[in-house]
């Protein structure tokens, strides 16, 4: 039982250039979610899914996109990357039982773009 | 946009001394969490609070979840070296599935 797993661990991109974040759950977590962690502004969400086709935006969903064709994946999008951008990425999932219960998180994507 | 405030931001402190964080609103959750999270890993779920006034124990921690539930606190008996760690409360807005994070407290323990 692997739980949240993000990849990849980091990665540098270039202003402009686009790529994806991975992540996967084998719990058949119904919730997941993509938060970024900035220093002294904590987790913010980006876009979360409440199951499979199901999406919608949080706080700061600005130069992403995210889909999610299986209730195991949860891909995020950059566009066209920014400075803005560079962050440590993380996602993470739950289950209607566990609605009250919080998220298991992955181990992060340190993504920095220059 | 719902906020949550943690305080101190920062706390550095000695082995066996006592601390207490908290995480205040203006608005309501249905439930909170605390989580810890330690460098280059993932926030890992300490304990939910559900129901207004509610105190749980784990241990040396204490969390208590407020009457009006807008407001939570954590208190570290005795802390240790292995508390170190960034402590994030975490809201879940009522009637909606989204987290809200506070924005974290710092803790160092001197051995």
């Amino acid at each position: 039982n692997a739980g949240v797993t993000q990849t990849p661990k980091f990665q540098v991109l270039k202003t402009g250039q686009s790529m994806t974040l991975q992540c996967a759950q084998d719990m058949n977590h119904e919730y997941m979610s993509w938060y970024r962690q900035d220093p002294g502004m904590g987790l913010r969400l980006i876009h979360y899914s409440v199951g499979a086709g199901i999406t919608d935006q949080g706080e700061v969903p600005n130069g992403y996109n995210v889909s999610r064709s299986t209730t195991e994946d949860f891909p995020l999008r950059l566009l066209s990357a920014a400075p803005s951008q560079t962050s440590v990425y993380f996602c993470a999932s739950s289950s209607p039982e566990r609605g009250h219960y919080g998220y298991t998180f992955g181990s992060g994507t340190r993504l920095t773009v220059v | 946009t719902q906020l949550l405030e943690q305080s101190p931001q920062f706390l550095s402190i000695q082995e066996g001394e006592n601390l207490t964080v908290y995480c205040n609103s203006s608005s309501v959750f249905s439930s909170l969490q605390w989580y810890r999270q330690e460098p280059g890993e993932g926030p890992v779920l300490l304990v939910t609070v559900v129901t207004g006034g509610e105190v749980k124990k784990l241990k040396r921690l204490t969390f208590q979840f407020g009457d009006a539930r807008k407001d939570s606190s954590l208190h570290i008996t005795a802390a240790q070296p292995g508390d170190t760690g960034l402590y994030l409360c975490a809201g879940l807005s009522s009637g909606t599935y989204k987290y809200i994070f506070g924005t974290g407290t710092r803790l160092k323990v001197l051995a």
